[in-house]
């Protein structure tokens, strides 16, 4: 079955720290990639995208990820953190002859000041 | 800018009765969607809709389930006698267009308490 895998489940950091999440999927066609965060008590806000075309794409808030097909890998980076960055960021995956999201579990990050 | 809103931000209720959760999607979109996040767990499908029918669930969407667009602006998932296990957070999403290439956008989500 596919499956998404975010290895990180709580990741904590100091402001202006460099910040890499890694998320995997285990599918082998052709699939649509997605970064959702969710602040706390609010709804999942998308982050950013990959549907096609340039592997490394740029969101809001100055997170970007880069699509590594070989690696069936969609890592979010951020070169310095906020804290106001402090929040449950997942991974999702879609394919392309379904409506349907899947998700990672989640990773929990913490940035102090 | 335009957003998904659900009711109630959070629901208390007894075992065995019947609860409905409430969504109102962006207005000029067509397909529907709910998931659910047990504490701890992944963010699962449900169900996805459009045009008044069920285009995909998945297995957690029992009979116990059901979906609904009442009216014009409201999409509703109710769940017909509640068990402890359904205690989650469940989140609408809505999407103008389906397949490749289209985006979701997200509820705030509704926090389902069974006691």
């Amino acid at each position: 079955a596919q499956s998404v895998s975010q290895h990180n489940h709580h990741v904590i950091l100091s402001e202006a720290a460099s910040l890499e999440l890694g998320c995997n999927y285990s599918y082998g066609g052709t699939v649509n990639l997605f970064w959702y965060v969710q602040y706390p008590g609010q709804h999942l806000q998308l982050l950013l995208k990959y549907f096609s075309g340039d592997p490394l794409v740029k969101g809001i808030k100055g997170f970007e990820a880069e699509f590594i097909k070989s690696k069936f890998s969609f890592n979010l980076r951020k070169p310095s953190v906020q804290w106001s960055d402090t929040a449950e960021y997942f991974c999702a995956v879609k394919l392309i002859n379904t409506d349907k999201l899947i998700f990672g579990t989640g990773t929990r990050l913490q940035v102090f000041p | 800018e335009p957003e998904v809103t659900q009711t109630p931000s959070h629901q208390v209720t007894q075992m065995g009765q019947e609860v409905i959760l409430r969504c109102v999607p962006i207005s000029n979109h067509l397909y529907f969607y709910w998931y659910r996040q047990i504490l701890g767990q992944k963010v699962e499908f449900l169900v996805s809709f459009y045009n008044n029918e069920i285009s995909e669930k998945s297995e957690i969407f029992d009979d116990q389930f059901s979906v609904e667009r009442p009216d014009g602006s409201n999409f509703t998932l109710k769940i017909r006698s509640t068990k402890l296990e359904d205690s989650a957070m469940y989140f609408c999403a809505s999407s103008r267009a389906t397949g490749v290439n289209t985006e979701a956008f997200f509820g705030q989500g509704t926090r389902l308490t069974v006691v």
